[in-house]
């Protein structure tokens, strides 16, 4: 069965610096995806980016980065020069190819950025 | 302009009544997924459709059903509720073909007393 683990569960930075947020999984299937979500205060869930597993290179969205090392099964999100706003939930999300539609979430990291 | 609303927003409902939670959607996406969020555990997954018709058992389907009668509309009915099921609801839709990533309503918190 596919689960996703995300240990750490607050993080706080300083703003303008970068922040790396774990997230490891596990999965029997040889092709998923991989999602990022961020959950702001007023409650709003925002899909951030994608990795999908057949891509080598790591995949960039703006500020947000990854860094997926699949032979440890781990997807970690980079934040560079951290924001105020982006003071959020963060969670973690896999998908599996050929099982079913389903997508399981990690429990989230809750990110403070710091003036 | 939002592509995944919710309704109600906000719902207060006795033990035992019956609850309907509704989703709309303007994405065009097949698939449609119902969670709850509670402190401590993240998002999971009550229900989900691929298409109009269809429904699926997520990880904690008991207690809930669902209706999905059109490629826009997915409804979360709580047939006898109870105060278990107090938390908040979250619609969301995807693309499969695209990988799944998905979009998600505001929320509906829910209070069953």
């Amino acid at each position: 069965a596919q689960k996703v683990t995300q240990t750490q569960t607050s993080i706080s930075v300083m703003e303008k610096t970068t922040v790396t947020m774990d997230c490891v999984y596990e999965t029997r299937d040889s092709s998923y995806f991989l999602f990022w979500y961020k959950q702001t205060a007023s409650g709003e869930i925002v899909f951030l980016i994608r990795q999908d597993s057949y891509k080598k290179e790591n995949a960039t969205e703006g500020h947000y980065s990854l860094n997926f090392q699949k032979p440890k099964s781990s997807i970690g999100l980079i934040i560079t020069a951290t924001q105020i706003e982006d003071s959020a939930v963060y969670f973690c999300a896999m998908r599996e190819w050929g099982n079913t539609n389903k997508v399981v979430f990690g429990t989230g990291t809750r990110l403070q950025v710091l003036p | 302009e939002a592509a995944v609303t919710q309704s109600p927003r906000n719902k207060v409902a006795v033990t035992g009544g019956k609850v309907t939670l509704s989703c709309n959607q303007t994405n065009n996406h097949n698939n449609m997924y119902w969670y709850r969020q509670d402190t401590g555990h993240g998002l999971r997954l009550i229900h989900y459709s691929y298409g109009a018709g269809s429904t699926e058992k997520g990880d904690i389907p008991d207690g809930y059903k669902a209706s999905r009668p059109s490629q826009e509309n997915f409804s979360l009915i709580l047939e006898l509720a109870t105060p278990s099921q107090t938390s908040v609801y979250f619609c969301a839709s995807g693309d499969a073909h695209r990988g799944d990533e998905q979009y998600f309503g505001p929320g509906t918190r829910l209070t069953v007393l």
